[in-house]
């Protein structure tokens, strides 16, 4: 079983809708979660931390589930702007901190 | 937040040759990363870049065919050796914000290497 694990998608969904990601991860120790944001032909960037308590970013809510192990993004009303690959990165515990990605999400958002 | 410089951008190399990239921090960081992202995978992490030390590998991965340095807080090569059609990759360069401790992961903008 893969440490951290996403459905590939692509989700293809229209303007406005709501969708939502998860991803598991496989290490009941792992510290800190957040999803990436990644465009085509280009670097990842930060689109938000996870919180144990959960935490929203304007159409962004993000969740934390310790029990189940898996996080998850909802992004509502979408925009075209979204389209792109939503990488779910985990923080292992242990002193060394390494990060382990997901394979990442495929958004398209149509008109 | 943390900028990172990364070169070449690109580059096609002839098999058996030597490649190195290079990834310049604008700020001190406590830890750097080597990542490789192959057409529609996610990254695979090489190594990280310890300062002043060796590097630490994954599995699946060897100084000898990646050798990497790290002199100080803001600096780090990587060196692709003995290159094949198998290497061509995005190799990313990453690093992690350790004076804020947020564990936010900046990334350069990656080098694209197409080995012929």
């Amino acid at each position: 079983r893969k440490e951290v694990e996403q459905d590939p998608g692509p989700f293809n969904v229209p303007e406005g809708a709501t969708v939502a990601f998860n991803c598991t991860y496989s290490n009941s120790a792992s510290q800190s979660f957040f999803w990436y944001r990644q465009d085509c032909r280009k670097e990842p960037k930060l689109l938000m931390s996870v919180y144990s308590s959960g935490n929203e970013d304007g159409r962004f809510t993000a969740q934390l589930n310790r029990a189940s192990q898996y996080i998850s993004l909802l992004i509502r009303d979408s925009k075209l702007s979204d389209s792109a690959t939503y990488l779910c990165v985990v923080f292992l515990s242990g002193g060394s901190y390494i990060p382990t990605f997901g394979r990442g999400t495929s958004l398209i958002v149509h008109p | 937040s943390a900028v990172i410089s990364q070169k070449p951008s690109r580059d096609i190399c002839q098999r058996g040759t030597s490649l190195t990239i290079q990834c310049q921090v604008d700020s001190q960081v406590t830890m750097m990363f080597w990542y490789r992202q192959q057409p529609g995978q996610s990254l695979t992490l090489i190594a990280t870049a310890n300062q002043g030390s060796e590097a630490t590998y994954e599995s699946g991965f060897v100084i000898d065919k990646f050798p990497i340095s790290r002199p100080n807080l803001t600096f780090s090569t990587l060196t692709v050796s003995n290159m094949s059609p198998e290497d061509s990759s995005i190799y990313l360069c990453s690093a992690r914000d350790g004076g804020r401790g947020t564990g936010e992961l900046f990334f350069g903008e990656g080098s694209r290497l197409t080995v012929l």
